[in-house]
């Protein structure tokens, strides 16, 4: 079955650097999302994008944060000057089209810890 | 009020027992209803969608009841490998765009 997948899966990083999480969204695939899950906390919907721009963002998703797809294949996530707030496990998603009965497939995650 | 909310348990049963969770979400305009499955430190995966009329797939049955704005997940003859987290997840309006917004998820153990 195709899978998302997501590198790196772990990622330590001191506070006010720099990250980029990548993701590999299946290969049909038109819509794209990042969630993150901080432990024991629910799974939060950061961003989502189709057609090469962003359609909806969380107020979670502020300046700090930035998407792109740099190419046919991946999908980024770039936080940049990281808090020890966004420490959590980031996922990303994509589904094939936004019908609203389109399920998500999900990546195995990053887990992100910053310092 | 919060958008999507579960009793976040744990529901501790034996083997062979029935278990149900509920979820109930904010949004009446809210179209599709899903259930995924997460264990612990992993991605979601989706557990079965929620269909209107009600659904099965083998030990699982869904319900959706639009006018009281809940959805309930049936669990029968639980097995050991049924334990995780059950995430009631809702896709709604949000903008121009249809947005899954996932719940706390309800905790289940089931033991021996």
């Amino acid at each position: 079955e195709p899978e998302v997948t997501q590198t790196p899966s772990h990622q330590v990083t001191q506070m006010g650097q720099e990250v980029i999480l990548r993701c590999v969204p299946i290969s049909n695939h038109l819509y794209f999302y990042w969630y993150r899950q901080i432990l024991g906390q629910k799974v939060e919907f950061l961003v989502s994008f189709y057609n090469n721009e962003i359609s909806e963002k969380s107020e979670i998703f502020d300046d700090q944060f930035s998407v792109e797809r740099p190419d046919g294949s991946n999908f980024t996530l770039k936080i940049r000057s990281t808090k020890l707030e966004d420490s959590a496990m980031y996922f990303c998603a994509s589904s094939d089209w936004a019908a609203t009965n389109e399920k998500l497939f999900f990546g195995s995650g990053t887990q992100l810890s910053v310092l | 009020r919060k958008e999507v909310e579960q009793d976040p348990g744990p529901f501790n049963v034996p083997e062979g027992a029935t278990v149900a969770f509920n979820c109930t979400y904010s949004n009446s305009a809210s179209q599709s209803f899903f259930w995924y499955r997460q264990d612990c430190r992993k991605e979601p995966k989706l557990l079965m969608s929620v269909y209107s009329s009600g659904n099965e797939d083998g030990r699982f049955t869904a319900q959706l009841n639009r006018a009281s704005q809940y959805i309930s997940l049936l669990i029968r003859d639980s097995k050991l490998s049924d334990s995780a987290t059950y995430l009631c997840v809702v896709k709604g309006p949000t903008g121009g765009s249809y947005i899954p917004t996932f719940g706390r998820g309800t905790s289940l153990i089931v033991h021996p």
